[in-house]
């Protein structure tokens, strides 16, 4: 079993819908947690990062973590064909020290027009 | 733009061969991080170097080895290669060791294909 449970879609919706995607995981030393954008053919690039259990709102993006259920979502508002790309869930534990993040497959989104 | 530079944008070469990825930091940034990145994989990650010393191990086979040169710039060292080995491979910077609020700043990929 993975650590970091993300299903890879894809994903499509029409513009303007709310887009929910989710991440699962399994080691409870996971501390912090992030959702990176990924457009294609480019690198990953940083969205949200959050620590604690609860909402985090930043414009139309919205991270949510559940601890105790070890789940975490991250929620797009009147979705745009720029928000098209694959969206990765990262978390962030320390093993001796050293911060280890684990990344999930991401899922693959795509707006419609 | 991140600020992370990777040299080769891609690279074909054959089962066997050894090749040398090339990454340059943002400004300012101490660390380096390599990641493989496959499609069945996802985003792996292979090894981090802080200020030119090696900070932290992940998922890196013996045949791949890396440095961090004294102006900080990073190499990754493929040796041994064999199909599977094909992938994009990242290279991401931050600031400081590795911390909880350290961000990890991803270049633009190499996209290696191994025939």
């Amino acid at each position: 079993q993975k650590e970091v449970e993300q299903d890879p879609g894809p994903l499509s919706v029409p513009e303007g819908a709310i887009v929910s995607l989710n991440c699962t995981y399994s080691n409870s030393a996971f501390q912090y947690f992030m959702w990176y954008r990924q457009y294609s053919r480019k690198g990953p690039e940083l969205l949200m990062y959050t620590y604690s259990s609860g909402n985090k709102e930043d414009g139309r993006f919205t991270a949510q973590v559940d601890k105790s259920s070890k789940y975490i979502s991250l929620f797009i508002r009147d979705s745009q064909p720029s928000d098209s790309a694959t969206y990765l869930c990262a978390m962030r534990t320390r093993t001796g020290g050293y911060q280890k993040v684990t990344f999930g497959i991401g899922t693959k989104l795509q707006v419609i027009p | 733009d991140s600020g992370v530079t990777q040299t080769p944008k891609h690279l074909i070469t054959a089962t066997g061969q050894r090749v040398t990825l090339r990454c340059s930091p943002r400004s300012g940034d101490l660390s380096v991080y390599w990641y493989q990145q496959s499609l069945d994989q996802g985003l792996q990650f292979l090894i981090q170097y802080y200020n030119g010393e090696e900070r932290a191990k992940g998922n890196i086979l013996e045949r791949f080895s890396a440095q961090q040169f004294p102006d900080l710039h990073s190499e990754l060292n493929l040796s041994s290669l064999e199909l599977g080995d094909s992938a994009l491979y990242f290279c991401a910077s931050s600031a400081g060791g590795g911390g909880n609020t350290d961000t990890q700043y991803f270049g633009p990929g190499t996209r290696l294909t191994v025939l």
